[in-house]
């Protein structure tokens, strides 16, 4: 299984929408409504912001937004604030042989300008 | 809520077996299904594996023949053990909580250096 590409920076100023984009493949992506998204800030370990393509954990702000269309996923991040500058990772579950597996994309610096 | 703590060996000389342990506090093990997953120095993610606290389970085929993870619900625990280790296991590994088919929450993680 190859890694979900992702841009590798993407930049805005506070209070504008950005979105990373997350490619993979019918078999993964495309194949099932089970891709998530991670915040990862320095030396943190990562935090589930979207489950299921669009679905928010509880204590997530709604400025997080999930979508997918065909084998490309998105999050999305409105009203941008300095808080939101970290690394972003999408996961896509999958299945090999009758075997589950996750797979990760190769994440995204988001700068606050 | 449900928190987790990996623990082991910072330093693991190549070709031995890279062991830790997670432990699950604020919630009982047996429930859910429990994961590895690990991520080298300025590298992304890879998922390792995972267990019920039945014990059934299922490994990423890229280390599946050196990987073996348990579980003791005695003392709400699950393992992790990689056997033949090289410089290139060399990374942050995170323990974490497979809700359905996402992972949540994530231990603090514990960077384990393969080196002689």
């Amino acid at each position: 299984q190859s890694a979900l590409t992702q841009p590798a920076s993407v930049s805005g100023s506070p209070g504008q929408s950005i979105t990373i984009s997350c490619t993979g493949t019918s078999s993964d992506v495309g194949g099932y409504n089970y891709v998530s998204w991670y915040q990862q800030h320095p030396g943190k370990a990562p935090k589930l912001m979207i489950y299921d393509v669009g679905n928010r954990p509880s204590g997530v702000s709604n400025r997080f937004s999930g979508s997918k269309s065909g084998n490309t996923a998105s999050l999305t991040i409105s009203g941008l604030q300095a808080e939101d500058e970290a690394d972003y990772y999408c996961s896509s579950y999958t299945s090999s042989s009758t075997l589950d597996i996750w797979v990760f994309g190769t994440g995204t610096k988001v700068t606050v300008l | 809520q449900v928190q987790l703590q990996e623990s082991g060996p910072g330093l693991v000389k190549p070709s031995e077996t890279l062991s830790l342990t997670c432990t699950v506090s604020g919630g009982s093990i047996s429930s859910y299904y429990w994961s590895w997953i690990r991520q080298p120095p300025g590298k992304g993610l890879e998922w390792i594996g995972y267990i019920h606290y039945s014990g059934s389970t299922n490994y990423n085929p890229s280390v599946k023949s050196r990987v073996t993870i348990s579980v003791d619900t005695s003392k709400n625990q699950f393992s992790l053990k990689l056997s033949s280790v090289t410089a290139a296991d060399t990374a942050v590994y995170y323990c974490a909580r497979l809700v359905t088919v996402a992972f949540d929450p994530w231990g603090q993680g514990t960077l384990v250096t393969v080196s002689s």
